[in-house]
């Protein structure tokens, strides 16, 4: 079964680091490009990074560039997303998603994680 | 990046059919052929429902179909039933490796 499974949420205070980890399972990870789309509550969904099935290329909405960091490794199936200088703003459910069966399409995601939430408040 | 424009609700009776749009500029939407339309039921993660302006992936109905002209795109259901009471959000491929999503539209199953 194919199956994403996301971790470290929790609480931070504004300033402060969080990394979230995403573990696949049921497919070939090397080669999935890879993703993390948040939700803030009651709010609608936000891109915020991607990254290629070799890890080689990694891509960042504006909102987060600079401070979250996306990494992959092939060897434990595991995607990651570094969060430091934490906002109040990035209080979020964070997904991790990714693509089997629409593989060369943009902005299509047929998997998705059920989503850890991240809060950041003093 | 700025978020793709959505009316933030829709309705529609059983059985009757609903369009929802999804409008951006020449720069995304109306650039790209890369359309995506995901519905959401509440605490669920988001599922795709069109992929490409108006691939169906597998398993979807064919009550959820999917077209673009210029730059807004839309997506139609046909025949509503009470599950599909969902939000639902666009998203395009805005070049430069970026995406950008709408603000939703919460459909209403009367």
């Amino acid at each position: 079964e194919v199956q994403l499974l996301e971790s470290g949420g929790g609480l931070v205070q504004p300033g402060g680091s969080l990394r979230l980890s995403c573990a696949a399972s049921g497919f070939t990870f090397s080669k999935s490009a890879m993703s993390w789309v948040r939700q803030a509550p009651g709010k609608g969904l936000e891109w915020v990074s991607g990254i290629s099935g070799s890890g080689g290329s990694t891509y960042y909405a504006d909102s987060v560039k600079g401070r979250f960091t996306i990494s992959r490794d092939n060897s434990k199936n595991t995607q990651y997303l570094q969060l430091n200088s934490l906002r109040v703003e990035d209080t979020a459910v964070y997904y991790c998603a990714t693509k089997i069966a629409v593989a060369g399409s943009k902005g299509a995601f047929d998997i998705w994680g059920q989503g850890t939430m991240v809060t950041v408040s003093s | 990046q700025s978020a793709l424009t959505q009316p933030p609700s829709a309705s529609g009776s059983p059985g009757q059919s609903v369009t929802m749009s999804c409008t951006g500029t020449s720069s995304d939407v109306g650039g790209y052929n890369y359309v995506s339309w995901y519905q959401q039921h509440p605490g669920k993660a988001p599922k795709l429902m069109i992929y490409e302006v108006n691939k169906r992936p597998s398993g979807v109905p064919d009550r959820f179909s999917g077209s673009k002209s210029g730059n807004t795109a839309s997506l139609t259901v046909s025949g509503l039933q009470a599950e599909d009471e969902a939000d639902y959000y666009c998203i395009s491929y805005a070049g430069n490796n970026n995406l950008v999503f709408g603000g939703g539209t919460k459909l209403t199953v009367l």
